[in-house]
């Protein structure tokens, strides 16, 4: 699986937008992009999913360059208990694959 | 519906002892996934059942290391003779099959906490 980078640490002011890069240049055409966060002492969350075209769900918006070769995480607005470690993942099938987590980005959402 | 769920919650042993943590997966998912995050580390992967097929082991991390899933449910993971090292959290996820063609997201419980003294 492609190797994913991703900031360490992003503030973010609670009611705001909060903007996750990744960026994962390596990627191949049959790699999805994946998130996932981990609010501190619980297992990690699903959040969202995309191959090329942006995504949206209840949670956020994954937005992917047309070279796909970086994605956003958008939380259209950001709350406390938004503050969490968000992980960007690449995947590739076979669907029941393993997850390679990298350090992730530690979000601080402040009020 | 309940989500995955694991026990113990915390487990706290002497070095040299056997442990058993049990994972019980979401109902329907054939795949179940184990993984540790140690303190000040990330997520690392340990073993993953799907169905039928022999078990992916190649992220345990020594032969102290086990895990079966019995009638294609709930699974154990077994440590031998634990270390220090072996200190971290322990947790499962599990999903629908997927396959060639599509990816399920993972679901994963609170895990449990291991401290070997």
């Amino acid at each position: 699986d492609a190797k994913t980078t991703q900031p360490p640490s992003m503030d973010c002011a609670e009611g705001r937008a909060a903007n996750l890069p990744c960026n994962h240049s390596t990627i191949s055409g049959n790699e999805y992009v994946y998130w996932y966060r981990q609010i501190h002492s619980q297992g990690p969350q699903y959040i969202i999913h995309g191959l090329k075209n942006n995504e949206t769900n209840e949670m956020a918006s994954l937005i992917i360059t047309e070279d796909r070769k970086s994605s956003t995480l958008i939380l259209p607005h950001a709350t406390l208990r938004d503050t969490a470690v968000y992980y960007c993942i690449v995947r590739s099938l076979p669907g029941y694959n393993k997850l390679i987590f990298g350090a992730g980005t530690r979000l601080a959402v402040h009020p | 519906g309940a989500g995955v769920s694991q026990s113990p919650s915390n487990k706290v042993t002497e070095k040299g002892k056997d442990v058993e943590l049990r994972c019980d997966p979401i109902s329907g998912h054939t795949a179940l996934y184990w993984y540790r995050q140690s303190l000040g580390q990330g997520l690392e992967f340990l073993i993953y059942f799907q169905g039928n097929s022999a078990p992916d082991k190649s992220g345990l991390p020594s032969d102290r290391f086990s895990a079966e899933r019995t009638g294609g449910s709930v699974s154990t993971l077994t440590i031998q003779r634990t270390q220090q090292e072996d200190s971290a959290v322990y947790l499962c996820a599990s999903s629908l099959a997927g396959g060639n063609s599509i990816i399920y997201e993972q679901y994963f419980g609170p895990g449990t906490r291991l401290t070997v003294t």
